[in-house]
């Protein structure tokens, strides 16, 4: 069965740092780009940082560009976004998800929450 | 990288038809043809049910159809059933970065 699942979320106050992990399995990881959306309480879907087979590439939106970092282990059949400064407009649910095509998710984890708050 | 733009809610009756329009810019969705529709059920995960403008992954009911014209894409989903409820998204390749609109509640009257 393939399958996302993502953790390290949780509580942690205003700029402290997080890393997060996705753990793939049922397909073969190293041949797809990864990327990380997440959805604020109550808001919608946004598109965080994607990444490609290799790790040699990596884009990111605006508003988390120099704060978060996103990585991948092949060798470990796993995802990582590493969250830095975190405010609290960062609180979401942070999900993982297979590029099925270009700029297309056909696979998603769960989720994991972070929540930002002092 | 601002979302593109959807209405937040649509509604129908059984059996009827709405659709969902995506309006965006011709450095998003009128500049490519990578526009992708993602079904959000309340509480659960996003899934994907059109992906590059008007292709279905396998497994999604040929009731949801997708199209564009310009710098709007539009999602329809005919012969409305009642779970078919669920928030939609779209989302469109950016030139670098992915943009997803903010989302459209339907709702079966």
């Amino acid at each position: 069965e393939v399958q996302l699942v993502e953790s390290g979320g949780g509580l942690v106050q205003p700029g402290e740092s997080l890393r997060l992990s996705c753990a793939a399995s049922g397909f073969t990881f190293n041949t797809y780009w990864m990327t990380w959306v997440r959805q604020a309480p109550g808001k919608g879907l946004e598109w965080v940082a994607n990444i490609n087979q290799h790790g040699s590439e990596e884009e990111y939106a605006d508003s988390v560009k120099g704060r978060f970092t996103i990585s991948r282990d092949n060798a470990k059949n796993s995802l990582y976004l590493q969250l830095n400064s975190l405010r609290a407009d960062d609180t979401a649910v942070y999900y993982c998800a297979r590029n099925g095509g270009w700029y297309l998710m056909d696979v998603w984890g769960q989720g994991t929450t972070v929540t930002v708050s002092s | 990288q601002s979302a593109l733009t959807q209405p937040r809610s649509v509604s129908g009756s059984p059996g009827q038809s709405v659709t969902i329009s995506c309006t965006g810019t011709s450095s998003d969705v009128g500049g490519y043809n990578y526009v992708s529709w993602y079904q959000q059920p309340p509480g659960k995960a996003p899934k994907i049910i059109i992906y590059e403008v008007t292709k279905r992954p396998s497994g999604v009911p040929d009731r949801f159809s997708g199209s564009k014209s310009g710098n709007t894409a539009s999602l329809t989903i005919s012969g409305l059933q009642a779970d078919d409820e669920a928030d939609y998204y779209c989302c469109s390749y950016a030139g670098r970065t992915g943009v997803f609109g903010g989302g459209t509640k339907v709702t079966v009257l």
